[in-house]
């Protein structure tokens, strides 16, 4: 089942423009990760966030995690036509090694 | 080496066939993953294994039959599968470091058609 649940289901912006994509999750986490899906292949790990921490960057993305809302956001700024993709928010659990991925979000970067 | 690489990368199988996937990394990982992903939906787990022993298994149907023979190897045998079970299987490998499982590395994926 899916613990996660992403909002926009699609994204749709002019290349230069920021993205910003959110996740809602149900039960406590012990971390939250993003991962990009290029079209029909494997995942790319972005982000890691642990639930002691409220905001993280790499590069050109910034998430955030907000504990007592059970949710996160992923922010790309300056969006490239390299960025079009789904991404898809994932949390694990305090124990175990299991992730659950959420519905996800189209991106699509126009140039 | 830094990737987890999987084969073949398309198969098609008749339901009455047996065919198997093969995962493998070298990255000295000892949590292997196999996921399936249906079009436009998020990866669904299906089995877990952490050093090599099976820790999960997500009521997979028994006609897919995982195998982890070593450290760096993961199987899925496929036997008497149906159309909807036409998907793309990712395999994924992780590290346990500071007391969990961290980020996991995946492999591109096999398409799988089944006739």
């Amino acid at each position: 089942s899916q613990q996660g649940e992403e909002d926009p289901q699609a994204l749709s912006i002019q290349e230069g423009e920021n993205a910003t994509m959110n996740c809602s999750y149900k039960t406590s986490i012990n971390n939250l990760q993003w991962y990009r899906q290029n079209s029909g292949r494997g995942l790319v790990h972005l982000i890691l966030i642990r639930s002691n921490e409220r905001e993280k960057h790499s590069g050109r993305l910034r998430v955030t995690l907000d504990t007592s809302k059970k949710s996160s956001s992923l922010l790309i700024t300056a969006s490239r036509a390299a960025d079009t993709a789904s991404y898809f928010c994932a949390t694990q659990r305090a124990a175990g090694n299991k992730l659950t991925f959420g519905g996800g979000t189209r991106v699509l970067v126009k140039p | 080496d830094t990737e987890v690489t999987q084969t073949p990368k398309h198969l098609v199988m008749g339901m009455t066939n047996k065919k198997s996937l093969k995962c493998e990394q070298h990255m000295g990982h000892r949590a292997m993953y196999w996921y399936k992903q249906k079009a436009k939906k998020p990866p669904e787990l299906m089995f877990v294994y952490s050093y090599e022993k099976l820790s999960i298994n997500e009521s997979v149907p028994s006609r897919f039959s995982p195998e982890c023979p070593n450290s760096s190897l993961l199987n899925l045998h496929l036997h008497a599968l149906q159309p909807e079970d036409s998907a793309l299987y990712l395999c994924a490998s992780s590290q346990f470091q500071g007391g969990s499982y961290n980020e996991q590395f995946f492999g591109p994926g096999t398409r799988l058609t089944v006739l």
